[in-house]
Protein backbone atom coordinates (compact mmCIF):
# COMPACT_ATOMS: atom_id res chain seq x y z
CA UNK A 1 0.00 0.00 0.00
CA UNK A 2 1.36 3.35 -1.49
CA UNK A 3 1.78 5.77 1.66
CA UNK A 4 0.10 8.60 -0.01
CA UNK A 5 -2.97 7.44 -1.89
CA UNK A 6 -5.21 9.75 -4.07
CA UNK A 7 -8.88 9.27 -5.68
CA UNK A 8 -9.79 9.24 -8.29
CA UNK A 9 -7.40 8.45 -10.67
CA UNK A 10 -8.89 10.04 -13.19
CA UNK A 11 -12.21 12.78 -13.54
CA UNK A 12 -13.84 14.14 -16.39
CA UNK A 13 -15.53 17.32 -15.92
CA UNK A 14 -17.69 19.64 -17.48
CA UNK A 15 -17.05 23.25 -17.39
CA UNK A 16 -18.75 25.02 -14.45
CA UNK A 17 -18.82 21.69 -12.20
CA UNK A 18 -17.23 21.74 -8.67
CA UNK A 19 -14.19 19.36 -8.73
CA UNK A 20 -13.21 17.40 -5.57
CA UNK A 21 -9.89 15.45 -5.36
CA UNK A 22 -8.71 13.43 -2.18
CA UNK A 23 -5.88 12.50 -0.74
CA UNK A 24 -4.90 10.16 2.32
CA UNK A 25 -1.72 9.04 3.65
CA UNK A 26 -0.58 6.41 6.56
CA UNK A 27 2.46 8.17 8.04
CA UNK A 28 2.91 11.16 10.09
CA UNK A 29 3.72 14.71 8.48
CA UNK A 30 4.69 17.57 9.30
CA UNK A 31 3.13 19.33 5.86
CA UNK A 32 0.61 18.15 2.72
CA UNK A 33 1.32 19.44 -0.25
CA UNK A 34 -1.29 19.94 -3.45
CA UNK A 35 0.51 20.52 -6.99
CA UNK A 36 -0.39 20.70 -10.34
CA UNK A 37 1.07 19.15 -13.37
CA UNK A 38 0.86 20.04 -16.68
CA UNK A 39 1.83 17.77 -20.25
CA UNK A 40 5.31 19.90 -20.28
CA UNK A 41 6.35 18.38 -16.90
CA UNK A 42 6.87 21.48 -14.62
CA UNK A 43 5.34 20.99 -11.39
CA UNK A 44 3.50 23.97 -10.06
CA UNK A 45 2.80 24.33 -6.16
CA UNK A 46 -0.76 25.23 -5.47
CA UNK A 47 -0.96 24.66 -1.44
CA UNK A 48 1.20 24.11 1.46
CA UNK A 49 -1.45 22.52 4.19
CA UNK A 50 -0.01 21.70 7.94
CA UNK A 51 -4.14 22.31 9.72
CA UNK A 52 -6.86 23.92 8.52
CA UNK A 53 -8.15 25.51 5.12
CA UNK A 54 -6.68 27.44 2.36
CA UNK A 55 -8.31 29.43 -0.54
CA UNK A 56 -6.96 30.90 -3.89
CA UNK A 57 -9.07 32.25 -5.89
CA UNK A 58 -11.10 28.87 -7.31
CA UNK A 59 -9.04 26.80 -5.30
CA UNK A 60 -9.61 25.50 -1.80
CA UNK A 61 -7.74 22.57 -0.12
CA UNK A 62 -8.45 21.59 3.53
CA UNK A 63 -6.65 18.72 5.40
CA UNK A 64 -7.67 16.77 8.46
CA UNK A 65 -5.00 15.66 10.35
CA UNK A 66 -6.28 13.43 12.50
CA UNK A 67 -8.08 11.67 9.62
CA UNK A 68 -4.99 11.54 7.98
CA UNK A 69 -6.89 13.07 4.53
CA UNK A 70 -7.13 15.76 2.57
CA UNK A 71 -9.17 17.32 -0.30
CA UNK A 72 -8.53 19.57 -2.90
CA UNK A 73 -11.62 21.69 -4.55
CA UNK A 74 -12.33 23.88 -7.57
CA UNK A 75 -14.99 25.61 -7.93
CA UNK A 76 -16.33 26.78 -11.47
CA UNK A 77 -14.15 24.27 -12.99
CA UNK A 78 -12.48 25.48 -16.64
CA UNK A 79 -10.81 23.80 -19.50
CA UNK A 80 -7.29 25.26 -18.45
CA UNK A 81 -7.71 23.58 -15.19
CA UNK A 82 -7.06 20.52 -16.95
CA UNK A 83 -3.91 18.75 -15.73
CA UNK A 84 -2.63 16.10 -13.44
CA UNK A 85 -2.69 17.04 -9.77
CA UNK A 86 -0.60 15.46 -7.42
CA UNK A 87 -0.94 15.44 -3.61
CA UNK A 88 2.61 14.86 -1.44
CA UNK A 89 3.40 14.58 2.07
CA UNK A 90 6.66 15.45 3.51
CA UNK A 91 8.02 14.39 7.19
CA UNK A 92 9.69 17.47 8.67
CA UNK A 93 9.05 20.85 8.39
CA UNK A 94 9.68 23.35 5.35
CA UNK A 95 12.81 21.22 3.45
CA UNK A 96 12.08 17.90 3.35
CA UNK A 97 11.80 15.20 1.01
CA UNK A 98 8.50 14.40 -0.36
CA UNK A 99 6.37 11.39 -0.89
CA UNK A 100 3.77 11.32 -3.98
CA UNK A 101 0.34 10.09 -4.67
CA UNK A 102 -0.33 8.55 -8.27
CA UNK A 103 -2.07 11.80 -9.08
CA UNK A 104 -5.24 12.73 -10.67
CA UNK A 105 -5.61 13.63 -14.16
CA UNK A 106 -8.75 16.13 -14.59
CA UNK A 107 -9.80 16.75 -18.10
CA UNK A 108 -12.44 19.69 -18.11
CA UNK A 109 -14.59 19.57 -21.38
CA UNK A 110 -16.18 23.41 -22.51
CA UNK B 1 12.92 36.85 -9.93
CA UNK B 2 14.01 33.71 -11.45
CA UNK B 3 12.34 30.37 -10.15
CA UNK B 4 13.80 27.30 -10.38
CA UNK B 5 15.76 26.92 -13.75
CA UNK B 6 16.74 22.97 -15.20
CA UNK B 7 19.77 22.91 -18.05
CA UNK B 8 19.12 21.22 -20.08
CA UNK B 9 15.44 20.62 -21.27
CA UNK B 10 15.87 17.87 -23.45
CA UNK B 11 18.85 15.50 -23.89
CA UNK B 12 19.88 12.09 -25.69
CA UNK B 13 21.84 9.81 -24.58
CA UNK B 14 23.37 6.35 -25.13
CA UNK B 15 23.65 3.46 -22.44
CA UNK B 16 26.51 3.26 -20.70
CA UNK B 17 27.33 6.99 -21.32
CA UNK B 18 27.03 9.66 -18.75
CA UNK B 19 25.02 12.75 -18.04
CA UNK B 20 25.07 15.83 -16.00
CA UNK B 21 21.66 17.78 -14.90
CA UNK B 22 22.08 21.57 -13.90
CA UNK B 23 19.46 23.20 -11.35
CA UNK B 24 19.85 26.59 -10.25
CA UNK B 25 17.48 27.13 -7.13
CA UNK B 26 15.03 30.46 -6.20
CA UNK B 27 16.92 33.04 -5.27
CA UNK B 28 17.10 32.95 -1.33
CA UNK B 29 16.77 29.00 -1.42
CA UNK B 30 19.77 26.87 -0.17
CA UNK B 31 17.84 23.16 -0.69
CA UNK B 32 17.54 21.45 -3.42
CA UNK B 33 16.15 17.91 -4.19
CA UNK B 34 15.96 16.07 -6.90
CA UNK B 35 13.36 13.62 -8.24
CA UNK B 36 12.92 11.15 -10.95
CA UNK B 37 9.69 10.93 -12.77
CA UNK B 38 9.29 7.60 -15.16
CA UNK B 39 6.78 8.28 -17.78
CA UNK B 40 3.26 7.79 -16.01
CA UNK B 41 4.46 7.25 -12.91
CA UNK B 42 4.57 10.04 -9.67
CA UNK B 43 8.24 11.62 -8.61
CA UNK B 44 10.45 9.30 -6.57
CA UNK B 45 13.23 11.27 -4.77
CA UNK B 46 16.46 10.70 -5.21
CA UNK B 47 18.50 13.07 -2.84
CA UNK B 48 18.80 16.75 -1.30
CA UNK B 49 21.37 19.03 -0.81
CA UNK B 50 22.07 21.50 1.57
CA UNK B 51 25.01 23.53 2.57
CA UNK B 52 26.58 21.39 0.17
CA UNK B 53 25.84 18.15 1.52
CA UNK B 54 24.40 15.56 0.71
CA UNK B 55 21.66 15.43 3.72
CA UNK B 56 18.97 12.92 2.34
CA UNK B 57 18.96 10.03 -0.16
CA UNK B 58 16.24 8.33 -1.94
CA UNK B 59 16.43 4.35 -2.85
CA UNK B 60 19.26 4.88 -5.49
CA UNK B 61 21.55 3.26 -6.45
CA UNK B 62 25.61 4.91 -6.11
CA UNK B 63 25.29 5.68 -9.78
CA UNK B 64 23.03 8.43 -8.85
CA UNK B 65 25.69 11.45 -7.65
CA UNK B 66 24.95 14.97 -7.03
CA UNK B 67 26.75 18.32 -5.91
CA UNK B 68 25.73 21.48 -4.45
CA UNK B 69 27.97 25.02 -4.70
CA UNK B 70 28.50 27.49 -2.68
CA UNK B 71 26.25 29.48 -4.65
CA UNK B 72 23.56 26.94 -3.83
CA UNK B 73 23.00 25.68 -7.52
CA UNK B 74 22.81 21.99 -8.02
CA UNK B 75 24.40 19.31 -10.17
CA UNK B 76 22.88 15.60 -10.65
CA UNK B 77 25.07 13.11 -12.13
CA UNK B 78 23.86 9.90 -13.70
CA UNK B 79 26.92 7.33 -14.80
CA UNK B 80 26.47 3.81 -16.70
CA UNK B 81 22.99 4.60 -18.32
CA UNK B 82 20.38 2.26 -18.15
CA UNK B 83 17.30 2.69 -20.64
CA UNK B 84 15.26 2.85 -17.50
CA UNK B 85 17.29 5.82 -16.31
CA UNK B 86 14.93 7.73 -19.07
CA UNK B 87 12.61 9.78 -17.31
CA UNK B 88 11.87 13.39 -16.26
CA UNK B 89 14.86 14.85 -14.00
CA UNK B 90 13.32 17.27 -11.55
CA UNK B 91 14.84 19.66 -9.63
CA UNK B 92 12.97 21.60 -6.33
CA UNK B 93 14.49 24.12 -3.82
CA UNK B 94 13.09 25.58 -0.29
CA UNK B 95 14.78 27.26 2.56
CA UNK B 96 15.50 25.71 5.52
CA UNK B 97 15.56 29.13 7.11
CA UNK B 98 11.93 29.05 6.13
CA UNK B 99 10.25 26.43 7.55
CA UNK B 100 6.92 26.19 6.11
CA UNK B 101 7.89 28.13 2.75
CA UNK B 102 6.36 26.72 -0.43
CA UNK B 103 8.82 24.92 -2.45
CA UNK B 104 9.18 25.27 -6.17
CA UNK B 105 9.56 23.00 -8.84
CA UNK B 106 11.96 23.55 -12.27
CA UNK B 107 10.27 22.38 -15.80
CA UNK B 108 12.90 19.54 -15.32
CA UNK B 109 15.25 17.66 -17.79
CA UNK B 110 13.86 14.94 -20.42
CA UNK B 111 16.61 12.37 -20.51
CA UNK B 112 16.04 9.78 -22.68
CA UNK B 113 18.82 6.59 -22.97
CA UNK B 114 18.86 4.84 -26.38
Amino acid sequence: KNEVEQSPQNLTAQEGEFITINCSYSVGISALHWLQQHPGGGIVSLFMLSSGKKKHGRLIATINIQEKHSSLHITASHPRDSAVYICAVGSQGGSEKLVFGKGTKLTVNP
Amino acid sequence: DAGVTQSPTHLIKTRGQQVTLRCSPKSGHDTVSWYQQALGQEPQFIFQYYEEEERQRGNFPDRFSGHQFPNYSSELNVNALLLGDSALYLCASSSVDRAGNTIYFGEGSWLTVV
